[in-house]
């Protein structure tokens, strides 16, 4: 089975600040893994995944993550955030593509 | 291209009840699967649909069904509600051709008193 654990809760930022969310899997297997944010009274949009190949997998509104093999983790960055990041993002991991596994997910919020 | 589709966005049961939620995959999927997602927490997958059978299951009881439909749309079917059925339930659909990563829909909001 596989698990994810996102190690920060909650993240606030100022705006134009960089922010990073870490996020560590747990499988026996190779996985799949993806980035989701979740705007207030909203579904998922998916950020950026990684299938194989590159290691860093760059994504919309200017996120990228790297994918470390060794440490199974795969955290999420960005340079400079807006308020308009603020909101709940999760990573999540699959095995061939199967179900998707969900962290417990990182709030973000972005302070002027 | 459409996205994933569901309603109702809102419902309220009373404890007991029945329910029927709705989904329209996106265009060219053909795989769909719905996720329970309690407040402040992750989504918890339910099960998976591929060609219209039931494909895998998570950790819910058998009170919870679905079905998919020729056209790749998918209901999820709730018998005997409980209040701590009381969460949004997000259909998902995606294609082995794409190879990874599912569309979500909005998530259908169910309140169960």
């Amino acid at each position: 089975a596989q698990s994810v654990t996102q190690l920060d809760s909650q993240v606030p930022v100022f705006e134009e600040a960089p922010v990073e969310l870490r996020c560590n899997y747990s499988s026996s297997v190779s996985v799949y893994l993806f980035w989701y944010v979740q705007y207030p009274n909203q579904g998922l949009q998916l950020l950026l995944k990684y299938l194989s190949g590159s290691t860093l997998v760059k994504g919309i509104n200017g996120f990228e993550a790297e994918f470390n093999k060794s440490q199974t983790s795969f955290h999420l960055r960005k340079p400079s955030v807006h308020i308009s990041d603020t909101a709940e993002y999760f990573c999540a991991v699959s095995v061939n593509d199967y179900k998707l596994s969900f962290g417990a997910g990182t709030t973000v919020t972005v302070r002027a | 291209e459409t996205g994933v589709t569901q309603s109702p966005t809102h419902l309220i049961k009373t404890r007991g009840q029945q329910v029927t939620l709705r989904c329209s995959s996106q265009s060219g999927h053909n795989t769909v699967s719905w996720y329970q997602q309690a407040l402040g927490q992750g989504p918890q997958f339910i099960f998976q649909y591929y060609r219209e059978e039931e494909n895998g299951r998570g950790n819910f009881p058998p009170r919870f069904s679905g079905l998919q439909f020729p056209n790749y749309s998918s209901e999820l079917n709730v018998n005997a509600l409980e209040l701590d059925d009381s969460a949004l339930y997000l259909c998902a659909s995606s294609s082995y051709k794409e190879g990874g990563g599912y569309t979500f829909g909005s998530g259908t909001r169910l309140t169960v008193v």
